[in-house]
């Protein structure tokens, strides 16, 4: 059964630091590039960050860039979101997700997501 | 960016009834869409890729259609399962966008 496990999201605040893990099982990690989406409560999905299988090549939206950073350890099969310089436009749910490397970039699976709320 | 709209915002059905939901491209993505289903309380969920590719294990009756600017998702019965709120996403370029989605509702 394929899962993703984010965690590390709480409560922060505004300029604080963060950072979520995503552990996968189920499928062969290094054949997997990675991403984090998040989600505002009642709005629609926004993606945020991904990082090919190797971990050579990372990507991010003009939002966090500069503040978020994409990693991952493929001997633990865990992906990795330090973000700081958080501000309130940050607060939402994370989800980790994962695409078949070589492919394009749509989320064939999902975690359950972690939420992290900023707020003083 | 490419700006990802959805309409209409809500729609309502009767259970075994059909629904057709559709998402506009600010520009061209031609077959570069992808539709999410995301129920309550849970992750999205992938449906289609490739503008009109089914994901694995989903059922016949979500179907996708279009290329460019213009695609529509249609559930041609709905299930209980079904009311849920859909997501289209493009993937042409970065950064990667989602439409702010169609909650489809029990009418």
């Amino acid at each position: 059964e394929v899962q993703l496990l984010a965690s590390g999201g709480g409560l922060v605040q505004p300029g604080g630091s963060l950072r979520l893990s995503c552990t996968v099982s189920g499928f062969t990690f290094t054949n997997y590039a990675m991403n984090w989406v998040r989600q505002a409560p009642g709005k629609g999905p926004e993606w945020v960050s991904s990082i090919s299988a190797s971990g050579a090549d990372t990507y991010y939206a003009d939002s966090v860039k500069g503040r978020f950073t994409i990693s991952r350890d493929n001997s633990k099969n865990t992906l990795y979101l330090q973000m700081n310089s958080l501000r309130a436009e940050d607060t939402a749910v994370y989800y980790c997700a994962a695409h078949r490397s070589g492919q394009s970039v749509y989320f064939d699976y999902w975690g359950r997501g972690t939420l992290v709320t900023v707020s003083s | 960016e490419i700006v990802m709209t959805q309409s209409p915002a809500t729609l309502s059905v009767s259970p075994g009834e059909g629904a057709t939901l559709s998402c506009r491209a600010s520009h061209s993505v031609s077959s570069n869409l992808a539709w999410y289903q995301q129920r309550p309380g849970q992750s999205p969920r992938l449906l289609i890729y490739g503008a009109s590719t089914r994901a694995t294990g989903i059922p016949a009756r979500f179907g996708g259609s279009g290329s460019g600017t213009d695609f529509t998702l249609t559930i041609s019965s709905l299930q209980s399962e079904d009311y849920a709120v859909y997501y289209c996403q493009h993937y042409t370029n970065w950064p990667l966008t989602f439409g702010q989605g169609t909650k489809v509702e029990i009418k």
